[in-house]
């Protein structure tokens, strides 16, 4: 069991915007804006598209963005587009006895 | 450009160890954090430790501690992760991952992996 908790499954239209969540606690995302998203697609190595809750690294797209309230964070995708649809992973910074905690994932799927 | 390159696929009996290495090329080795993660085939993503490519300090999750242990070599630029009494749970993709900058990060700010390697499937089996 992961110890951020994010739904299974999520999907939208292309065009549309979709929001993924990830619950965790004030010793994790609540506790700190240390956040990550990671997209992943089958087969291959994860991407990192959010850090610290909010940036965006070089290269990623402004349709992605990230955002936290309380001990919830969220990743918007705008503007859907088919190659979207991928594996979604947050990641929270959890102190220095835990270090990192990882989300179980959510599947994008582009209708 | 930034690259890490893994080693080749394991397969081992149950009670043996494997090592897995992680390549680095493309900016100053010794600068930033390295990180180990695993995924387990269908599962999500599990932080295994984090090695400061300049002392060779490593600090493992607790869950992997006595069982773990990650090295480096700074004249080829290399990550070893190496585990030991391997269980059948442990078959899985090992991941190597860069972190932040030595010198500019703190604290939750050196956990965000810009850079991974491609993976190493490690499969124990009988």
């Amino acid at each position: 069991q992961s110890a951020l908790t994010q739904p299974p499954s999520a999907s939208g239209s292309p065009g549309q915007s979709v929001t993924i969540s990830c619950s965790g606690t004030s010793s994790d995302v609540g506790g700190y804006n240390y956040v990550s998203w990671y997209q992943q697609y089958p087969g291959k190595a994860p991407k990192l598209m959010i850090y610290e809750v909010t940036k965006r690294p070089s290269g990623v797209p402004d349709r992605f963005s990230g955002s936290k309230s309380g001990n919830t964070a969220s990743l918007t995708v705008s503007g859907l587009q088919a190659e979207d649809e991928a594996d979604y992973y947050c990641s929270s910074y959890a102190g220095s006895n835990t270090y990192v905690v990882f989300g179980g994932g959510t599947k994008l799927t582009v209708l | 450009q930034v690259q890490l390159v893994q080693s080749g696929a394991e397969v081992k009996k149950p009670g043996a160890s494997v090592k897995v290495s992680c390549g680095a090329s493309g900016y100053t080795f010794t600068t930033y954090y390295m990180f180990w993660v695993r995924q387990a085939p269908g599962q999500g993503l599990e932080w295994m430790g984090i090695i400061n490519p300049s002392s060779g300090n490593a600090v493992y999750a607790q869950r992997f501690q006595g069982r773990v242990t990650m090295t480096r070599d700074t004249s080829t630029s290399t990550l070893y992760m190496d585990l030991s009494s391997l269980r059948s749970d442990d078959t899985a993709v090992y991941y190597c991952a860069r972190g932040g900058n030595l010198g500019y990060c703190s604290g939750g700010s050196c956990y965000a992996f810009d850079y991974w390697g491609q993976g190493t499937l490690v499969t124990v089996s009988s």
